[in-house]
């Protein structure tokens, strides 16, 4: 059992439309982060998020974290075929564990 | 500035033979992570560093060493590699230590497998 799961596994879009993707998990955590990975490379810090019910915005992407820290959500509006990657989320359980999730793999088809 | 290079891209090895991955890293952090990536498993920390000369273990050690003889560097040896260490690995480093307000560099990652 991961501690972190995430929502759905994979997912395919054509360019324009909106998706929303999840990252749950059964522990508190102190606040989660989101990684974006494109073929080849390593993850890229996209956004932290630290407090119960902030939301944050970059450019078309919206992350939200859950009141009571145990979820969050990664928006994004009109998606377009750069958006494509692994999606990551990760976070620490204040101080016991630091752990990824498995990812959202999202293709955007032009 | 480079941030994080990992060497080799790519390996193959057989059943039993060692090799050694080589990260480095010109961002002055003192941390440093070495994580394996599985299909649907996600990043698992295999071994981490807080600092020249410092080494601890990860969630999945077994198998694997990790030196740091200098802050730049960090290295990770498999002494007898079996097919079960086929994945991706990838180096990272932070200013600050392993939390999730803390940002994580990684380098493009080592791909290997062991026949």
């Amino acid at each position: 059992t991961q501690l972190l799961e995430q929502s759905p596994q994979f997912l395919s879009i054509q360019e324009g439309e909106n998706l929303t993707v999840y990252c749950n998990s059964s522990s508190v955590f102190s606040s989660l982060q989101w990684y974006r990975q494109e073929p080849g490379e390593g993850p890229v810090l996209l956004v932290t998020v630290v407090t119960g019910g902030e939301v944050k915005k970059l450019k078309r992407l919206t992350f939200q974290f859950g009141d009571a820290r145990k979820d969050s959500s990664l928006h994004i509006t009109a998606a377009q075929p750069g958006d494509t990657g692994l999606y990551l989320c990760a976070g620490d359980n204040y101080g016991q564990n630091f752990v990824f999730g498995p990812g959202t793999r999202l293709s955007v088809l032009p | 500035n480079a941030g994080v290079t990992q060497t080799p891209k790519f390996r193959v090895l057989k059943t039993g033979q060692s090799m050694t991955l080589l990260c480095a890293q010109d961002m002055n952090h003192e941390y440093m992570y070495w994580y394996r990536q599985d299909p649907g498993m996600g990043l698992r920390l295999i071994h981490y560093s807080v600092g020249e000369g410092t080494t601890a273990k990860g969630e999945v050690p077994d198998g694997y060493n990790v030196s740091r003889l200098k802050k730049q560097n960090f290295l990770l040896g498999l002494e007898s590699a079996a097919p079960s260490q086929t994945s991706v690995y990838f180096c990272a480093s932070s200013y600050l230590g392993l939390a999730s307000y803390n940002e994580q560099f990684f380098g493009p990652g080592t791909r290997l497998t062991v026949l």
